[in-house]
């Protein structure tokens, strides 16, 4: 029963560093998320992934780059890692696209912290 | 654009007893849906219930339900005969599309 599987769970980088976080469902779900979540906060959308080969900004998109590699996997990147990227991530999935009330499935998150 | 608030950072409730969480939101939309996802200290975010817009009953998930006041933009959690494990964050979100907007989270603490 994996559901939504992230990894890593845990990265330290210094600024400056690159990185690519790994997302992959096996729901068969269409719609895929990424959210990052900082203290005092809710959960902010970062960008989405209707379908296999689509992908849009959400809220906070600015500083990170997402592949929808196949129906499975979504990654986000972080090409050059700063300080107020700090933060806890978490991808989603969700079956249906537009006007679903279905939910969203949360991986358990990646605890991210840059230097 | 949706946003979401939760005015209350914090509540306690005494095992057995009833608390209610609030939520408010401001959507143009006409049609979206409603989210209420619990946090523990494990970090994982766990649905409570959902409600649509467009329906007008109240949604209830055993010990949880809530008060939907569309006109009043107002979407509440009510959990009865509170238990330990429901200690966490709760997180009130609304949904257009694949637009989800969470509120800032309510930490909850039942007491024992």
């Amino acid at each position: 029963n994996a559901g939504v599987t992230q990894t890593p769970k845990f990265q330290v980088l210094k600024t400056g560093q690159s990185m690519t976080l790994q997302c992959a469902q096996d729901m068969n779900h269409n719609s895929m998320y990424w959210y990052r979540q900082d203290p005092g906060m809710g959960l902010r959308l970062i960008y989405y992934s209707a379908s296999e080969g689509t992908t849009d900004k959400g809220e906070v998109p600015n500083g990170y780059n997402v592949s929808r590699l196949n129906k499975r996997e979504f990654s986000l990147r972080l090409e050059s890692a700063a300080p107020s990227q700090t933060s806890v991530y978490f991808c989603a999935s969700r079956f249906g696209t537009l006007y679903s009330n279905q939910p969203q499935h949360f991986g358990d998150g990646t605890r991210l912290s840059i230097l | 654009a949706q946003t979401v608030t939760q005015s209350q950072p914090e509540m306690s409730v005494q095992e057995a007893e009833t608390v209610t969480l609030s939520c408010t939101y401001d959507t143009s939309e006409n049609n979206y849906y409603l989210f209420w996802y619990k946090q523990p200290p494990s970090r994982q975010m766990i649905l409570v219930i959902r409600q649509e817009a467009y329906k007008q009953q109240n949604a209830t998930e055993n010990r949880f339900s809530v008060n939907f006041q569309k006109a009043a933009k107002s979407f509440s959690l009510k959990i009865s005969d509170s238990q330990l494990g429901d200690t966490a964050m709760y997180f009130c979100a609304s949904c257009r599309d694949n637009d989800m907007r969470f509120g800032a989270g309510t930490r909850l603490t039942v007491k024992p």
